[in-house]
């Protein structure tokens, strides 16, 4: 149980366009995902915090404007970034929570790999 | 603000037991403490997760002291599949935002044949 999907799992885009990334619970219905950006080597950095029919959440120095989130069902959020530019290239990892043990745990998707040229 | 402190590398051989400590001495009293595992080009596996004193499951174990001020993951008889980014969260994600949600350096675990 507790399966978040992405899709797509890598892409490859030119500079000045937008890319949709889609993330999924499988299996159960989250009501709050999170949005994260991995930098190799690098530890994952949070971008910002989705929650169902509410605007999502973000953190200090990532541009909502630059990077869309939709969180329009208890299973979907999508993270569009828009005019995207070299430096946008990065691993993106979206995951939803359910309650766990007496707390609320995390689910990770298997990432997004976004390289822009 | 529930920062961790891990060691950056660790190694050991195939078979033995590795036991990766995380320091987070500012812990809340609402703070839960869970543990992922990363490999490379993937996301995050959760691995633990525990409040206080000792949780285990099938694939590992978490020592918790009583002052909370440090956790300790323990895997047993490594294998080389185990080789991976190790990382340690504190905090309730029902708080809102990246201070509930740091993830530190992680230890980067490498088994040795």
């Amino acid at each position: 149980g507790a399966v978040v999907s992405q899709h797509p799992s890598r892409v490859i885009c030119k500079s000045g366009t937008s890319v949709k990334i889609e993330c999924r619970s499988l299996d159960f219905q989250a009501t709050t995902m999170f949005w994260y950006r991995q930098f190799p080597k690098k530890s994952l950095m949070l971008m910002a915090t989705s929650n169902e029919g509410s605007k999502a959440t973000y953190e200090q120095g990532v541009e909502k404007d630059k990077f869309l989130i939709n969180h329009a069902s208890l299973t979907l959020s999508t993270l569009t970034v828009t005019s995207a530019h070299p430096e946008d290239s990065s691993f993106y990892i979206c995951s939803a929570n359910t309650l766990g043990q007496g707390a609320d745990t995390q689910y990770f998707g298997p990432g997004t790999r976004l390289t822009v040229l | 603000l529930a920062k961790t402190t891990q060691p950056i590398s660790m190694d050991s051989y195939e078979g033995q037991e590795v036991n990766i400590t995380c320091s987070h001495n500012n812990i809340a009293t609402n703070d839960y403490i869970t543990w992922y595992q990363q490999f490379p080009s993937q996301g995050p596996r959760f691995i633990i997760q525990g409040y206080k004193t000792k949780v285990t499951n099938e694939v590992a174990s978490l020592f918790i002291p009583a002052d909370r001020k440090s956790s300790t993951l323990s895997l047993p008889r490594v294998s080389l599949s185990d080789t991976a980014v190790y990382y340690c969260l504190v905090g309730d994600i029902r708080g809102a935002g990246a201070n509930n949600l740091f993830f530190g350096t992680g230890t980067r675990l490498t088994v040795i044949p």
